[in-house]
């Protein structure tokens, strides 16, 4: 059974700096990790999709990395702004193209 | 492209009332699916679909019913709207990467 941790559940963040949280899991068998990025009032936004062990990727200030032997994914945000504040979703897609999902991080931007 | 359609955006139903959430996408994906979304609580998965004429129960399925005629439109009906229904709605579609997610709607039923 696939289980998504996510870590911290949230997260306060000074305007300009950068932070980083973690997406960890006990299986590799799963075919993908997502990660998601969702405002309130609006609805999940698709950030990366990655499926082998030492992908990165990156889109702007935001990039991530995936370590399926170990059982985890980063997401780092380089330079916080305050448009970068929403909760952070963690899902790994099965053979079904089911996603099982994290709770979540909430990250907060302090101007 | 348009992406993930859902209508109606809001929706107040009286109690015993049905009616059906319209989800469409125009970029031809074979996998679409209903989430609700509740307050403190994640996404909960309540029907989905692999491709045109299959479905099957998500993990909160009850009251609810979906058809899959078309690749494009996957309809989410409440058969007779209870308060606990009361919640957010969101249509998804994947054609193998991540998920496009309509807009939501947010549905009260008194």
């Amino acid at each position: 059974i696939l289980n998504v941790e996510q870590s911290p559940q949230s997260l306060h963040v000074q305007e300009g700096d950068s932070t980083n949280f973690t997406c960890s899991f006990p299986s590799s068998n799963f075919y993908a990790l997502h990660w998601y990025r969702w405002e309130t009032a609006k609805s999940p936004e698709a950030l990366f999709v990655m499926t082998l062990n030492g992908d990165e990727k990156k889109k702007g200030r935001i990039s991530a990395t995936l370590n399926t032997k170990e059982g985890y994914s980063y997401l780092y945000i380089k330079g916080s702004q305050p448009e970068d504040s929403a909760t952070y979703l963690c899902a790994l897609r099965d053979s079904n193209y089911q996603l099982i999902w994290g709770a979540g991080t909430k990250l907060i931007i302090k101007p | 492209n348009a992406g993930v359609t859902q209508t109606p955006k809001f929706q107040v139903l009286k109690t015993g009332q049905s009616m059906t959430l319209q989800c469409a996408q125009d970029m031809n994906h074979e996998y679409m699916s209903w989430y609700r979304q509740d307050p403190g609580m994640g996404l909960r998965l309540i029907h989905y679909s692999v491709g045109a004429g299959i479905t099957d129960q998500g993990e909160v399925p009850n009251g609810y019913n979906v058809s899959r005629s078309t690749t494009e439109d996957f309809p989410l009906r409440l058969l007779s709207a209870a308060p606990s229904q009361t919640s957010v709605y969101f249509c998804a579609s994947s054609g193998g990467g991540g998920y496009t997610f309509g807009s939501g709607t947010r549905l009260t039923v008194v």
